[in-house]
């Protein structure tokens, strides 16, 4: 079936600062690609989606580009801020039985310091 | 228009007790799945339900059950209450129609199971 590899946590760091979390999958067929965010005490919030291979899912200063060659959606963010502190879920659909059912990768937990 | 909601919000259940939770999905929304979230295990799914029938199950006992009414509100139902029970409940809707779709998420309810 189909699953999702994620980067372990915590990751630490300074504001302003580059970030990047991994992500890859294994799937069969070319889901889409979903990266969620949990902010404190909260429910996950969808933060960029991509549908297909090469796409670019964009939102909030976030980028992550579905790579088929290297089954790869990795998060990037050019300049952190202290508010995206956050755990951040990637995940893929996956049929089961005809119907959809999503795998969540175990979640990074982001922290930025001032 | 307005999200999921879930209630309660937070609950305190003593062991062997048993525990409801319900879920308001979005508006013309028709799929409801549940997930649990725990530190050790992240999130992992239970049950989807759509048009009132459960049509995808995760990997739980049966003492966790569900059901779908006819406005496509949801209730979450734990019998037997055990320790390890003690997690966030979230749930997620979409309209069900297709699959690759976005799941939207309510806050939670955080259950303490003493």
């Amino acid at each position: 079936g189909n699953s999702v590899t994620q980067m372990e946590g915590p990751v630490t760091l300074s504001e302003e600062a580059f970030l990047t979390i991994n992500c890859t999958y294994t799937a069969t067929g070319y889901p889409s690609l979903f990266w969620y965010v949990q902010y404190p005490g909260e429910g996950l919030q969808l933060l960029l989606k991509a549908t297909k291979a090469d796409d670019k899912g964009s939102n909030k200063g976030f980028e992550a580009t579905y790579r088929k060659e290297t089954t790869s959606f990795h998060l990037e963010k050019g300049s952190v801020q202290v508010s995206d502190s956050a755990v951040y879920f990637c995940a893929l659909p996956s049929n089961s039985g005809g119907y959809q059912k999503v795998t969540f990768g175990t979640g990074t937990k982001l922290q930025v310091i001032p | 228009k307005a999200g999921v909601t879930q209630t309660p919000r937070y609950l305190i259940k003593t062991r062997g007790q048993q525990v409801t939770l319900s879920c308001s999905p979005i508006s013309g929304h028709r799929s409801v799945s549940w997930y649990q979230q725990t530190p050790g295990q992240g999130l992992q799914f239970l049950f989807e339900y759509f048009s009132e029938t459960q049509r995808n199950k995760g990997n739980f006992p049966g003492r966790f059950s569900g059901r779908q009414f006819s406005n496509s509100r949801s209730e979450m139902n734990v019998s037997t209450l055990e320790l390890g029970d003690s997690a966030l409940y979230l749930c997620a809707s979409r309209t069900g129609g297709k699959n690759q779709e976005t799941q939207y998420f309510g806050p939670g309810t955080r259950l303490l199971v003493l």
